[in-house]
């Protein structure tokens, strides 16, 4: 069973750098969600794709945050210009679409990419 | 907006005793909720959903929780602990007829000892 890939699985870089990380889903899924993480709190939202589209970013995801899916397979989160406060883990999930136009459907979280700004 | 409030940030358990992880929501309309567990280093692994029906769910790993509308709360329940159970669990609730975020709580680290 091939669960959701990320990569990579950490990140250093100097300030003002641009970075970009990489999440393979579950092949079958259509949904694809990115999250960030920081020590103590749980993930928050960021974005989410159902096949190549992007239906949902919050307002956490600044202009410096651009996310991509192009095919509906992979996706791409790209940070520009990094800031101190970029420091975090970033999740990606994926999941089948439910019924109704809810999430029923259990996301199943990659390992992270976990970012450190110097 | 949804919200979840994990009130614990810690629990400890003997190994053997029972273990419950509270968490309580709040959401517009009828609720999709969620466990997760995160070990050190790992992504979240799904444990248990409740979506409609029967107010006890059953999950992974022997864990079930208690759906209580009027509580407005999603009890993590665990009749009897293991050491490898420690870890940090996270509730979390979607909104049904819309809406494909979920909102997590700030988490409840299990502490299992022997």
């Amino acid at each position: 069973d091939t669960g959701v890939s990320q990569d990579p699985r950490h990140k250093i870089t100097k300030r003002g750098q641009n970075v970009t990380f990489r999440c393979d889903p579950i092949s079958e899924h259509n949904r694809l969600y990115w999250y960030r993480q920081t020590l103590g709190q749980g993930p928050e939202f960021l974005t989410y794709f159902q096949n190549e589209a992007q239906l949902e970013k919050s307002r956490l995801l600044s202009d410096r945050f651009s996310a991509e899916r192009p095919k509906g397979s992979f996706s791409t989160l790209e940070i520009q210009r990094t800031e101190q406060g970029d420091s975090a883990m970033y999740l990606c999930a994926s999941s089948l679409s439910g019924g109704g136009g809810g999430s029923n459907q259990p996301q199943h979280f990659g390992d992270g990419t976990r970012l450190s700004i110097l | 907006a949804q919200s979840v409030a994990q009130p614990e940030d810690q629990v400890n358990v003997a190994e053997g005793n029972p273990l419950t992880v509270k968490c309580t929501y709040s959401v517009s309309g009828n609720p999709y909720l969620f466990w997760y567990v995160q070990y050190p280093n790992r992504g979240l692994q799904f444990l248990l959903k409740y979506i409609t029906g029967d107010n006890l769910v059953k999950g992974s790993y022997g864990f079930e929780a208690e759906f209580n509308k009027s509580q407005t709360s999603f009890h993590l329940k665990k009749p009897s602990a293991r050491v490898s159970d420690s870890a940090w669990y996270f509730c979390a609730v979607s909104p049904t007829g819309g809406g494909n975020k979920l909102t997590f709580g700030t988490g409840t680290q299990l502490k299992v000892e022997l």
